[in-house]
């Protein structure tokens, strides 16, 4: 069975502090791994990874795929209370399914 | 540009009674999801569909059934609701290449 594990599963830091999140997973074969904010509603897009070793930026956050360790992090620099959200991360199995892990709760404190 | 809409928004049932929960997208999207989220499980997907006239289960189908009659749309129904089915349901709409947009969800509790 597909599985994505994410860690930590809650996370609390203070502004101004870096955090790195991780996704592994187990599936061998996929087209994509993708990167979601889930803040109040319906999870919005951060990044799509294809090729391992590429990273992806977009402004304070960047993400980098490893295919030889079957993991993917996610990074925060700067942290800001707008941070605070849940993080999944979740593979495309070639458009059949996708496959998502439980989330990282992070809480970014004043 | 509307996205992905979902209605209703929120819903309470009495075990055993059925509905729907309607999902459109109109972005010509060939697939479509419906997925539920209970804490601590992320996202787990319900039901797909890679084009209108075709379905398939996802890891928790039980409970749960879907038609694809069009492209637009992706309904879902709950045949005999039971507390267990008490989540937050989203559907989800992508070209092929895998990047989806989500609807803004569905809070279901069945009392």
């Amino acid at each position: 069975e597909d599985k994505v594990v994410q860690s930590p599963l809650s996370l609390v830091v203070h502004e101004g502090d870096t955090v790195t999140l991780n996704c592994s997973y187990e599936v061998t074969n996929f087209r994509s791994l993708l990167w979601y904010k889930q803040e109040k509603k319906a999870p919005t897009f951060l990044f799509m990874l294809t090729s391992s070793g590429i990273e992806k930026k977009s402004g304070r956050l960047s993400s980098i795929l490893d295919k030889k360790e079957l993991s993917s992090i996610l990074n925060i620099t700067a942290t800001q209370t707008g941070d605070s959200a849940i993080y999944l991360c979740g593979l495309d199995n070639y458009g059949q399914n996708f496959v998502f892990g439980p989330g990282t709760r992070l809480s970014v404190l004043p | 540009n509307a996205g992905v809409t979902q209605t209703p928004k929120f819903q309470v049932l009495k075990t055993g009674q059925s509905m729907t929960l309607q999902c459109a997208q109109d972005m010509n999207h060939e697939y479509m999801s419906w997925y539920r989220q209970d804490p601590g499980m992320g996202l787990r997907l319900i039901h797909y569909s890679v084009g209108a006239g075709i379905t398939d289960q996802g890891e928790v189908p039980n409970g749960y059934n879907v038609s694809r009659s069009t492209t637009e749309d992706f309904p879902l129904r709950l045949l005999s609701a039971a507390p267990s089915q008490t989540s937050v349901y989203f559907c989800a709409s992508s070209y092929p290449t895998g990047r989806s947009t989500f609807g803004s969800g569905t809070r279901l509790t069945v009392v």
